[in-house]
């Protein structure tokens, strides 16, 4: 079965540069999240869209910016990157059905480097 | 606010022994889902189980069985045999059934390691 695809895996920036994200879900999902695993720590909520609108926001820095495109994948865009935004960045897809709510499924992620 | 607490930060166990990882949770949410997520040294999440607030019922899968008890809000995971390729941190997590918050609240997780 197809899962969630992200690019790169792997990106290395220096500090204050621009790094974007991109994430492709699994086919027919409508529903894309994003979180930040920083080393050692349990994934963190960024931002979710639903049908191509934002639909939640969690702790997401103002440097950071994220969007759904018509064909469903989502990109985030992080700018004036920091030591601290080093991390595992994830993201997921889910499907609502009707009022209700699917699973997340995660894709493998993009470890972040920061110099 | 949603908080899962994973108070198990590191369990070592020797294969084939059987292990049970915590899961307590609070919400002030009727109707919520709970996850268990295996995330492996690759560094990928990996689905394993949800749980809706309203079924109860514990839940088998090979190996692996869930525990649900609302009275005191816990979601326990089992391991049976356990095996070196179980070695892994495994978080549970918490959600909410309400439209546009659905994001995932995470424990701190439990890292798992099998001694073979």
């Amino acid at each position: 079965a197809a899962g969630v695809i992200q690019s790169p895996r792997h990106l290395i920036k220096e500090k204050r540069e621009t790094a974007t994200l991109k994430c492709y879900p699994i086919p027919r999902h409508d529903t894309v999240y994003w979180y930040q695993q920083g080393p050692g720590q349990d994934p963190q909520f960024l931002i979710s869209f639903y049908e191509k609108m934002q639909s939640d926001k969690g702790s997401i820095p103002d440097r950071f910016s994220a969007q759904q495109f018509s064909d469903y994948h989502s990109e985030l865009n992080m700018s004036s990157l920091e030591l601290g935004d080093s991390a595992l960045y994830f993201c997921a897809s889910s499907l609502k059905r009707g009022a209700g709510l699917d699973t997340q499924y995660f894709g493998p992620g993009t470890r972040l480097t920061v110099l | 606010a949603q908080k899962v607490t994973q108070a198990q930060t590191e369990i070592s166990v020797v294969e084939k022994e059987d292990v049970t990882l915590d899961c307590v949770y609070e919400t002030r949410d009727t109707t919520y889902y709970l996850f268990w997520y295996k995330q492996p040294p690759s560094g990928e999440l990996v689905f394993l189980i949800r749980r809706n607030s309203f079924d109860e019922q514990n839940e088998i899968s090979g190996r692996y069985s869930w525990n649900f008890q609302k009275s005191t809000s816990s979601f326990n995971f089992t391991i049976t045999a356990s095996q070196v390729v179980d070695s892994a941190v495994y978080f549970c997590a918490l959600s909410s059934t309400n439209f546009g918050n659905e994001k995932l609240t995470f424990g701190t997780g439990t890292r798992l390691t099998i001694i073979p």
